[in-house]
């Protein structure tokens, strides 16, 4: 059966401070990988999306990266943090050609 | 574009009541339609599908969710409420004709279930 795993579960990091969150999938192969934000009291906002290593769709312009170096590896970046990328990230993978998707545990990312 | 409309930030039920939590989709298409639940510091969990097959969806944990064409709605209900069924529940969905699947999610109700 097929897992997904995130970590660190929590982080605590300073404002200017850099950030790496990752995300891996197993027992699977080529699956599409998404990154979603979870600010308090609102919904998930897409933030990228990849469909294959090296490929990087971004949706909302920010300080934010991500990158792909394995099939199931999918990691979130940023330079410099700010207050307001303060958040739940949540990874998420999905087989191409079906339908839904499955979420992993979820980072907790405050930024102070 | 595809948009979803959770009705109510909040639900309150009594244990062992109805549980109906609404959303309405807005699209040109009808499109997938899911619902997830999240419970408090976790991922979210997939309850049920709809994917154009039959319009009365039964999910896990007693859920299920009808799908109305002429109401554009996608409306989860339970018979009976449990106290381990307070969380929230995001309702989403995704378009048939993409390429590429990208869900649209609603802003999300918390159910509160009292004894």
């Amino acid at each position: 059966s097929q897992t997904i795993h995130q970590w660190p579960a929590t982080l605590v990091q300073p404002v200017g401070s850099p950030l790496s969150l990752e995300c891996t999938v197993e027992g699977t192969s080529n699956p599409n990988l998404y990154w979603y934000r979870q600010a308090a009291g609102r919904g998930l906002q897409l933030l990228f999306y990849s469909v294959g290593i090296g490929q990087i769709s971004s949706e909302v312009p920010q300080n934010l990266s991500a990158s792909r170096p394995q099939d199931r590896q999918f990691i979130l970046s940023s330079k410099k943090l700010l207050l307001s990328d303060s958040g739940f990230y949540l990874c998420a993978w999905t087989l191409p050609g079906a339908y839904e998707q499955y979420f992993g545990p979820g980072t907790r990312l405050t930024v102070t | 574009a595809q948009s979803v409309t959770q009705l109510g930030s909040h639900v309150s039920v009594s244990e062992g009541a109805l549980v109906l939590l609404r959303c309405n989709y807005s699209s040109s298409v009808p499109p997938y339609l899911f619902w997830y639940v999240q419970y408090p510091n976790q991922g979210l969990q997939l309850l049920l599908k709809y994917t154009s097959a039959a319009t009365l969806v039964k999910g896990i944990n007693g859920f299920e969710a009808e799908f109305k064409k002429s109401e554009t709605s996608f409306h989860l209900t339970k018979p009976s409420a449990h106290m381990s069924d307070a969380a929230e529940y995001f309702c989403a969905s995704q378009s048939q004709n993409t390429g590429f699947q990208k869900l649209v999610f609603g802003t999300g109700t918390r159910l509160l279930v009292s004894p």
